[in-house]
């Protein structure tokens, strides 16, 4: 299957910096990258939807100012958490999906610790 | 909005045993597909099977099977001879197909399956 890759895998930062997430997919082109959340023994939560070369779409209650996404290519995402704070902390994934195709592929997810 | 259940939060079967994992949508639209995830405790989103809501026969992957009905909108997760590595956290996930759609996916709570020896 179509392999995604994200970085870091854990990041630990104090409260009030950026972190920056990248979510690349190594063998085909994403039209499509998705973004998530997910908190402890919870489901995955999605943030929002991105396509290249055009704005980020944010679900309800996700603040497009605090999480700024950018996929300025085929094969890269990034989301951007900005002035993070302890309740950011959580396990962000992001997914990337083919024109075409239905299924989408997980990158290995990185976990946020906000002190 | 689709809304995917997932009525057991936690289930338990012995091992070499057979396990169901239930799934229920709710849904209005013609076209659509349901997918199963398994993710063990390191996180990953591991894609086990995917049903088209237009495929006639029940979808199949080894040890993985999924019974879906599509008159009761269920689409459970079957896992036979259950093997420890098999412990993990399952997710249905519901994608809605059509012309426009962003094919996002909605999951369902997740159900904790432990194998027991």
């Amino acid at each position: 299957g179509a392999v995604v890759s994200q970085h870091p895998s854990r990041v630990i930062c104090k409260s009030g910096t950026s972190v920056k997430i990248e979510c690349r997919s190594l063998d085909f082109q994403a039209t499509t990258m998705f973004w998530y959340r997910q908190f402890p023994k919870q489901s995955l939560m999605l943030m929002a939807t991105s396509n290249e070369g055009s704005k980020a779409t944010y679900e309800q209650g996700v603040e497009k100012d605090k999480f700024l996404i950018n996929h300025a290519s085929l094969t890269l995402s990034t989301l951007t958490v900005t002035s993070a704070h302890p309740e950011d902390s959580s396990f962000y994934i992001c997914s990337a999906r083919a024109a075409k195709y239905n299924e989408q592929f997980f990158g290995p997810g990185t976990r946020l610790t906000v002190l | 909005a689709q809304k995917i259940t997932q009525t057991q939060p936690g289930m338990f079967v012995q091992e070499k045993e057979a396990v169901t994992l239930d799934c229920t949508y709710d849904t209005s639209d013609q076209s659509y597909g349901l997918f199963w995830y398994k993710q063990p405790s390191s996180g990953e989103m591991i894609f086990l099977i995917y049903q088209g809501s237009y495929d006639e026969q029940n979808a199949t992957e080894g040890r993985y099977s999924l019974n879906f009905q599509k008159a009761r909108k269920s689409a459970n997760l079957v896992i036979s001879a259950s093997q420890l590595g098999d412990s993990a956290m399952y997710f249905c996930a519901f994608i809605r197909i059509s012309s426009g759609s962003a094919r996002q996916l909605t999951f369902g709570s997740g159900t904790q399956l432990t194998v027991l020896p």
